[in-house]
């Protein structure tokens, strides 16, 4: 009964460094996305993805680049971290357009 | 550029009142409103809402959406300590650039106290 499981949980980078992110889901759905969480400013939409191998912009989208060459695995990147980037991640799947999105855990990154 | 606006931004309470919490929106093209419960990590799923005047119930917890007036509230009754947490209100895009992404508001953080 995974869900939508994100690797890994916690991590703190320097100023400069570069990680990738990843979400993985097991219900088959065709729809990815990534948020941010930041005190006060609710959750914004990074990227999405409508299927394999396709990936969009979101609200925030600078600084972060995505790749879904599987269906179930969506991973987000961060080439050359900044202290503005430090948040909670989400990833989010869900079956179509028009159906609730179901949430992983989060990832906490901190960026010094 | 779309809006959802939540109020109040927090709440405190004492076990066994009602509380009511706020969602208003401006949004160009929508599809439908979403209630979340979020609390130490993934945010799950409560409630959908795309009709206006039709309350949805869930135990303790339901929610009705305006059309008209823009705007959508969540009620708890008789509170429980279980219930602190933020829930956040999401409008889901029908068409064009909004199509299938949702627009959160900033959530409503609530404490319930024993």
């Amino acid at each position: 009964n995974a869900g939508v499981t994100q690797t890994p949980k916690f991590r703190v980078l320097k100023t400069g460094q570069s990680m990738t992110l990843l979400c993985a889901q097991d219900m088959n759905h065709e729809y990815m996305y990534w948020y941010r969480q930041d005190p006060g400013m609710g959750l914004r939409l990074i990227h999405y993805s409508v299927g394999e191998g396709t990936t969009a912009k979101g609200e925030v989208p600078d600084g972060y680049n995505v790749s879904r060459l599987k269906k179930q695995n969506f991973l987000l990147g961060l080439e050359s971290a900044a202290p503005s980037q430090t948040s909670v991640y989400f990833c989010a799947s869900s079956y179509d357009r028009g159906q609730p999105q179901h949430f992983g855990d989060g990832t906490r990154l901190s960026i010094l | 550029e779309d809006k959802v606006v939540q109020s109040p931004l927090s709440l405190v309470v004492h076990e066994g009142d009602t509380v009511t919490l706020n969602c208003s929106y401006e949004v160009t093209n929508f599809r439908s409103l979403l209630w979340y419960k979020q609390e130490k990590k993934a945010p799950t799923f409560l409630f959908m809402l795309t009709s206006s005047g039709i309350e949805k119930k869930s135990g303790r917890l339901s929610s009705i959406l305006d059309k008209k007036e823009l705007f959508s509230i969540l009620n708890i009754t008789a509170t429980q300590t279980g219930d602190s947490a933020i829930y956040l209100c999401a409008v889901l895009g029908s068409r064009g650039t909004s199509y299938g992404k949702l627009t959160f508001g900033q959530g409503t953080i609530l404490t319930v106290h024993p």
